[in-house]
């Protein structure tokens, strides 16, 4: 069975500075997917970047950019230019290519953003 | 598009009761997930359905069931509630093929 770490449970950054959340994963499988999630206070889970495993380029979406290394099974993600609004619990997560839409998550970080 | 709807928001319930929540996914989603989140276990898949099957189900005893229905919005049962039920139910949508599932804003339930 697939399972996911996020070593942090909790981070901090100061407001337009540079934070990154780490998060390592276990799997035997060679093909799958990782996600970021964001849930604010509203618990809405919001989804912020995407990565398919056979694509060695990182994945990047305005501020947000993952460092993906799948020989070390490691998956973080760059907040760069911090803003309040990205406070949150960030949540990493596995999806399978085999399993259909089952997403295995991992404990989550709270992000802090201070002004 | 409407996003996920998930009715009720928020719901109280006694031990021993049932209770039935729902989830209406994105018009075109034919898959539809379950996920329960407590500040214990985390975030754990309960089960997903697809075009009115249950695709994959998670580790959780019969009491939680589901079912879907031919205009894809899906409904989540458990019966004989308990105190570690209480919990934010989350409900998620996928077209099929695509990579990305898009959550709904969760059913709070408390069990007392």
């Amino acid at each position: 069975a697939q399972t996911v770490t996020q070593s942090q449970p909790e981070m901090s950054v100061q407001e337009a500075e540079t934070v990154t959340l780490s998060c390592t994963y276990d799997t035997s499988e060679s093909d799958y997917y990782l996600f970021w999630y964001k849930q604010p206070p509203s618990r809405q889970m919001i989804l912020v970047i995407r990565q398919e495993a056979y694509k060695q380029q990182n994945a990047t979406e305005n501020r947000f950019s993952v460092n993906f290394q799948k020989a070390a099974k490691s998956f973080s993600l760059k907040i760069s230019d911090s803003q309040l609004g990205d406070a949150a619990m960030y949540f990493c997560a596995y999806r399978s290519t085999t399993s259909g839409s089952r997403l295995t998550f991992g404990e989550g970080t709270q992000l802090t953003v201070n002004p | 598009k409407a996003g996920v709807t998930q009715t009720p928001r928020y719901l109280i319930k006694t031990r021993g009761q049932q209770v039935t929540l729902s989830c209406s996914p994105i018009s075109g989603h034919r898959s539809v997930s379950w996920y329960q989140q407590t500040p214990g276990q985390g975030l754990q898949f309960l089960f997903e359905y697809f075009s009115e099957t249950q695709r994959n189900k998670g580790n959780f005893p019969g009491r939680f069931s589901g079912r879907q229905f031919s205009n894809s919005r899906s409904e989540m049962n458990v019966s004989t509630l308990e105190l570690g039920d209480s919990a934010l139910y989350l409900c998620a949508s996928r077209v099929a093929g695509g990579y990305e599932q898009y959550f709904g804003p969760g059913t709070r339930l408390t069990v007392t």
